[in-house]
């Protein structure tokens, strides 16, 4: 356990559908972020927030909207997904930005169809 | 973008063997490297991080160096056991705070 949650850890969504996935971190940490790995490739960071303020966004398409509402939690909205999408999706907290020492949630798997 | 490779893509040993692999990422403006090991439907697990040129570290049976000067890292296991198996990834923090870039990774099968 490495004290970061991921929900739902598999997801099959429809390219009309709009879900969710959910991030929460019981580490007091300040800073989250969400990575994708799709087949083959390197994890690849998506978004940051540092103290509930979004620092970085890596070129990633609108159809992928971040929340987070506080610092232990944090959201990636879906809607109108394309089967490239298709990938697992990691959450990862740290103490702040500065910290890289990062850690991990297990992962959703996220297939679109 | 930071490029960071990591070689061999995969590798497969036999119980008791001693293996290592390399990870290599450009020496300019780094900040820190780090060694994940992520077993399969499992979190990636912290191994190490090393920010100082010569650096060595050490936990039970797996070792890290690092050279930031030529840019590269070694990760060693020694005495390879079944339970070693997964994806060992590197990753480098560059000078944009927060950022990590990671390499592909090198799958590690230990046989019994």
């Amino acid at each position: 356990e490495t004290g970061v949650t991921q929900t739902p850890r598999h997801l099959v969504m429809g390219m009309t559908n709009k879900k969710s996935l959910k991030c929460e971190q019981h580490l007091g940490h300040n800073a989250m972020y969400w990575y994708k790995q799709s087949a083959k490739k390197p994890l690849e960071l998506m978004f940051v927030y540092n103290f509930k303020e979004q620092t970085e966004n890596n070129s990633v398409p609108s159809r992928f909207s971040p929340e987070c509402p506080n610092s232990s939690h944090l959201f990636l909205h879906l809607h109108t997904l394309q089967p490239e999408d298709s990938a697992l999706y990691l959450c990862a907290s740290s103490q702040d930005i500065r910290s890289t020492e990062a850690f991990f949630g297990q992962g959703t798997r996220l297939t679109v169809v | 973008i930071l490029n960071v490779e990591q070689s061999p893509q995969s590798l497969h040993v036999q119980e008791g063997d001693s293996t290592n692999f390399t990870c290599s990422f450009p020496s300019s403006n780094f900040y820190a490297l780090h060694w994940y090991r992520w077993e399969t439907a499992k979190s990636p697990e912290a191994l190490f991080v090393m920010t100082l040129n010569g650096d060595e570290k050490k936990k039970g049976r797996i070792s890290a160096t690092l050279n930031t000067k030529e840019g590269y890292s070694y990760l060693y296991i020694k005495g390879s056991q079944p339970e070693d198996s997964a994806t060992y990834l590197c990753a480098s923090g560059g000078s944009t705070l927060g950022r990590l870039y990671f390499g592909r990774g090198t799958q590690l099968t230990v046989w019994p």
